[in-house]
Parts: C-alpha cells; structure tokens; sequence
C-alpha cells in the first residue's frame, strides 16, 4: 500500500471548515483512500473513502485531486466534538479480502472556541 | 444494538503470564482484525482473519496468538513471548473488499 504523509498537527476555530492535507505521490491506480478519526484513548471511526470522484457525506467532504497524488478532508464546520487525531490511509481493495489498513501518525486536529 | 464489543476495558497481569484479549461482533461480518497502539503512534495490525476457522499474521505478530473458530469472536492472545505486551488494543470488523472497518473500545492492558 502507497504511503502517505500529513501534517502532524492543525489547529481551526470552531465554526469555520477544516481542510486537512494528505500527500499520497505514490498511490497506484487501484489503490483507494480512506479517511478515519481516533478520539482520545477510543477505537478509530471511519469516516469516508474514495478512489477518484470527490465524495461527500454526512461527516465530510473527501477531495482527490485529479492527478491522486494528494487529497484533502474537509469538515465543513468544525466542533470542539471534532478535536482528534486524523488518519488517511491508502489500500488496494480486492473483493472479498480483508480491509487491511495501514495507519501512520496522522494529523491532530485541535478545534478551539 | 449492533456493533464490536471488547472486553474489559483496562486488563493489568503480571510479566511472564499469558492473557487473552476478547472481541465479539454481531454485524455479521466476514473479516476481523487486530491492532496493536503504542502511546503517540498509530496503529499496527497484529492478526486478521477473512473467513472462520482461516487467519494471518499482520506486520507484528510474534508474541501473540489467535482463534477464529465462531463468525462472531476473534479472541487475541498476548503470550510471555511477547517483550513489550503493554499497550492499547484494538478489534476491529468489516466486511471486506471496499467497505469501511468498524472499531471496538479497545482494551488497554498494563503487564508489571
């Protein structure tokens, strides 16, 4: 699986969007990316994932630039709930086999009033 | 509810002693997983296992052992062989290919 890098801390204010960086040169055509968040001493929650296409969910928005070499997570309007360590992560994904993911440092992000 | 459950929460055992680790899913997923988190650092998959009665080492598998004899439960042993046994871990469950996987609470075990 590519390898990914990100800052290792960010601060927002609450109220205004988090933009939080990944760099992924690495990533193969095959390869997706996933976003997960790890609140203090919890298990990571998953977040989004995609391959190509921007994607958007109740939680977040994933932007992929068209060349896949970097994305960026975006909480449109940050809470104090939204204080954690940010994980992107890339994987191959096959059909029918496990979802192994391979987590890195990640970002932390401190959301303050 | 449905979910991952993982029990207890805090674990302490003396040095030299196995423990085992429990962690049961009632979402009816295929795959479950195993991680290993060191304090500032991420986490590093130390078993998984896509099907019942089938599993596989991850990067950090040495000191630890596994079963997966029912769908639900993947419980991890943490064995004398294992130098540093003190750490923050963590099940997991998924259904595998593309889709996401979902967390347990985790179990932080101390050995003294």
């Amino acid at each position: 699986d590519a390898k990914t890098t990100q800052p290792p801390s960010m601060d927002c204010a609450e109220g205004r969007a988090a933009n939080l960086p990944c760099n992924h040169s690495t990533i193969s055509g095959n390869e997706y990316v996933y976003w997960y968040r790890q609140i203090h001493s919890q298990g990571p929650q998953y977040i989004i994932h995609g391959l190509k296409n921007n994607e958007t969910n109740e939680m977040a928005s994933l932007i992929i630039t068209e060349d896949r070499k970097s994305s960026t997570l975006i909480l449109p309007h940050a809470t104090l709930r939204d204080t954690a360590v940010y994980y992107c992560i890339v994987r191959v994904v096959n059909t029918g086999t496990a979802s192994k993911l391979t987590f890195g440092t990640g970002t932390r992000l401190q959301v303050t009033l | 509810d449905g979910g991952i459950t993982q029990s207890p929460k805090y674990l302490f055992r003396k040095e030299g002693q196995n423990v085992t680790l429990s962690c049961e899913q009632n979402l009816n997923h295929d795959a479950m997983y195993w991680y290993r988190q060191d304090p500032g650092q991420g986490l590093r998959l130390i078993y998984y296992s896509q099907i019942v009665n089938d599993f596989q080492k991850g990067d950090i598998a040495e000191g630890y052992s596994v079963s997966r004899e029912k769908k639900e439960s993947f419980p991890l042993t943490v064995t004398s062989a294992q130098k540093n046994p003190t750490a923050f871990y963590l099940c997991a469950s998924s259904l595998g290919g593309p889709f996401e996987a979902f967390f347990g609470q985790g179990t932080r075990l101390t050995v003294v």
